[in-house]
């Protein structure tokens, strides 16, 4: 079946430091959402990428979706604290309506 | 906008004890609805999802089952809970169109002991 795996599984990174981490799906995506969890909480809505190739960016953080739409990644700039949490990339499986999570990166700003 | 009532917050149960979670949607009509379930600090494994009323699919075989009674209303239940099903069950919904975004409960911490 589809998997979804993300590296780095863990970053710890210092305050002011940039930060990425990289979604790669086994099979091709028509779009894939990234979503954030703080610790404790629930998966919350960052962003979508549809267009192959497409590059969005929200403040801080830009999110790229590759050219052959298998992969993405997520860049942040400059971290800070508030960026704690676990980022998730999520694509639907293909013919189903099933939404099919990464594995996550958990990050850690150290202040 | 829809929102997503997930109940309780936390549960602590025995082993060989039933389960019933429950899901409720508002802000939206014939939803596709899901339940995930995250071991600590690990990712979301889908487990059910429903597409309309009465319709599931399973994604994992255990001892778990999902129930759509309403269009609104996703039920996740268990007849006897095993120490492997402890963990962060998250509830969520999808209206269904390529643009729309996944929205979650604020899920329930199920420790089973």
């Amino acid at each position: 079946g589809q998997q979804v795996m993300q590296i780095p599984q863990y970053q710890h990174v210092q305050e002011g430091e940039d930060f990425t981490t990289y979604c790669n799906s086994s099979t091709t995506l028509s779009n894939i959402q990234w979503y954030k969890q703080r610790p404790g909480g629930h998966p919350v809505f960052l962003i979508q990428l549809v267009k192959s190739g497409e590059v969005k960016k929200q403040k801080r953080l830009t999110f790229q979706f590759g050219e052959a739409k298998k992969n993405s990644s997520l860049h942040i700039t400059a971290t800070q604290t508030t960026d704690v949490g676990t980022y998730f990339c999520a694509g639907p499986n293909s013919g189903t309506y099933k939404y099919i999570f990464g594995t996550g990166t958990r990050l850690k700003v150290l202040a | 906008s829809q929102t997503i009532h997930q109940w309780p917050a936390t549960l602590v149960q025995p082993v060989g004890s039933p389960l019933s979670l429950e899901c409720t949607v508002e802000g939206t009509s014939n939803p596709n609805l899901y339940w995930y379930r995250q071991a600590a600090g690990r990712g979301l494994q889908l487990l059910f999802y429903s597409v309309g009323i009465g319709q599931i699919s399973s994604e994992v075989p255990q001892n778990l089952s999902a129930s759509r009674p309403q269009d609104r209303q996703f039920i996740l239940s268990s007849k006897k809970l095993l120490l492997s099903d402890s963990g962060f069950y998250l509830c969520a919904c999808w209206g269904g169109a390529t643009n729309e975004k996944l929205f979650f409960g604020s899920g329930t911490q199920l420790s089973v002991l």
